[in-house]
Formats: C-alpha cells, sequence, structure tokens
C-alpha cells in the first residue's frame, strides 16, 4: 500500500499552460505539505495545510494554488506556467504540525518547454 | 533567519565509516532532522534528535549539540546501496515549517 502518492509522476507542458498537481496519503495524518525541489536538489517548502486548513504560504507566486477537499488530498493548481517552475514537486505528509517525520511522495517531475 | 550548512560532496570506500556534519542558524530551534534521497526518489526520513546526544538506528547514528548548534550523520560499514544525497533539516518554532539543507551527496566507491 502506497503511503502517499501523486499524479502524474512525469509532467511535460508548454509555457502559459494551467496544470494540476493531486496527492493523497492513507496514513491517516492532519498534515500535508508540498515542496519544490529545483535541480540542484535544493528542496524548500511552499505551503502546509493542517486538517485542510491552510497554515504555510511560503512567499510562492499566486499562480500556484493548493486545495484541500479533505485532509487526506492535498492538490496543487499551476496557472500560466513558466520555464522557472520546471522542477520536482513533492507532496509529504506528517501526523501533525508537530511532528517532525514527514513521509514524501514519489514526486511528480514537471518539466516546461 | 535560518539557515544549514553541509558539505555537498562526500566519498568513502566500501565498509568504511563516514560522517556528515551540519550546523545550522535558527531563531528558534525544535530539533535536527536527517532524511536521505537516492536519485530519482524521494527524500526518506532517517533519524531525528531533540536534545544533545547521540541516536542510533542499526548501521546510521546521529548526534546533536545544541550549545554548538551542530550535528552529523555517521554512516558504519558503509554499502553502495548508501551512495544518495542526504539532507539535514530544522524546525521553524515559529511558522512550523521545516527547513533543509542544500543536501550532502554521498559517492560510496568499491
Amino acid at each position: 500500500d502506497t503511503a502517499v502518492s501523486q499524479t502524474p509522476k512525469y509532467l511535460v507542458t508548454q509555457m502559459g499552460n494551467d496544470k494540476s498537481i493531486k496527492c493523497e496519503q492513507n496514513l491517516g495524518h492532519d498534515t500535508m505539505y508540498w515542496y519544490k525541489q529545483d535541480s540542484k536538489k535544493f528542496l524548500k517548502i511552499m505551503f502546509s495545510y493542517n486538517n485542510k486548513e491552510l497554515i504555510i504560504n511560503e512567499t510562492v507566486p499566486n499562480r500556484f494554488s493548493p486545495k484541500s477537499p479533505d485532509k487526506a488530498h492535498l492538490n496543487l493548481h499551476i496557472n500560466s506556467l513558466e520555464l522557472g517552475d520546471s522542477a520536482v514537486y513533492f507532496c509529504a505528509s506528517s501526523q501533525d504540525l508537530t511532528q517532525e517525520t514527514q513521509y514524501f511522495g514519489p514526486g511528480t517531475r514537471l518539466l516546461v518547454l | 533567519g535560518q539557515s544549514l550548512e553541509q558539505p555537498s560532496e562526500v566519498t568513502a570506500v566500501e565498509g568504511a565509516i563516514v560522517q556528515i556534519n551540519c550546523t545550522y542558524q535558527t531563531s528558534g530551534f525544535y530539533g535536527l532532522s536527517w532524511y536521505q534521497q537516492h536519485d530519482g526518489g524521494a527524500p526518506t526520513f532517517l533519524s531525528y534528535n531533540a536534545l544533545d546526544g547521540l541516536e542510533e538506528t542499526g548501521r546510521f547514528s546521529s548526534f546533536l549539540s545544541r550549545s554548538d548548534s551542530y550535528g552529523y550523520l555517521l554512516l558504519q560499514e558503509l554499502q553502495m546501496k548508501d551512495s544518495a544525497s542526504y539532507f539535514c533539516a530544522v524546525r521553524d518554532t515559529g511558522g512550523f515549517k521545516t527547513i533543509f539543507g542544500a543536501g550532502t551527496r554521498l559517492f560510496v566507491k568499491a
């Protein structure tokens, strides 16, 4: 059973398009995150949600809009994609906001042409 | 602000012991975590130190000195499969966010 899953695994698209990435966790965790990992492998938090509520919005352009329909799902919609958005996007979850252990999904490799 | 420093690359031979250091500067501090990431894979949690001292989990150990704002990950009996990137991370006490270091790429040679 996959603990944290993301779809799609790969995404190749043109500049200016809108795309979504979906994330689901079956661990019963309260807290979910989106991270961006660039080509130098630098891992940076974008958003975190706790029980469907936005907790962290880390100065991400408003072209990025997360949505949490329930605490097991956290989706990421990106409008007007730019070349600089090319990266690997990881979803993660933790039991709650205070727990340090985070479980990462397999990642979505986004390439904007 | 928050910052973490760790070496960019370390090379060691199979069977050896390697230590990956991490120094941090934070406005508040809960603890230091370590994650492993293989090429093309996802980060995987390895260990967490909230208190000073050494925590051992199998071949991997992690150490923390809060007074020195320093920690390390110790990998013993290195295996080829340990070749990966290792990230230290700290929790931002104000915002419940985790700040990751830039990662240390470990190469294990035969």
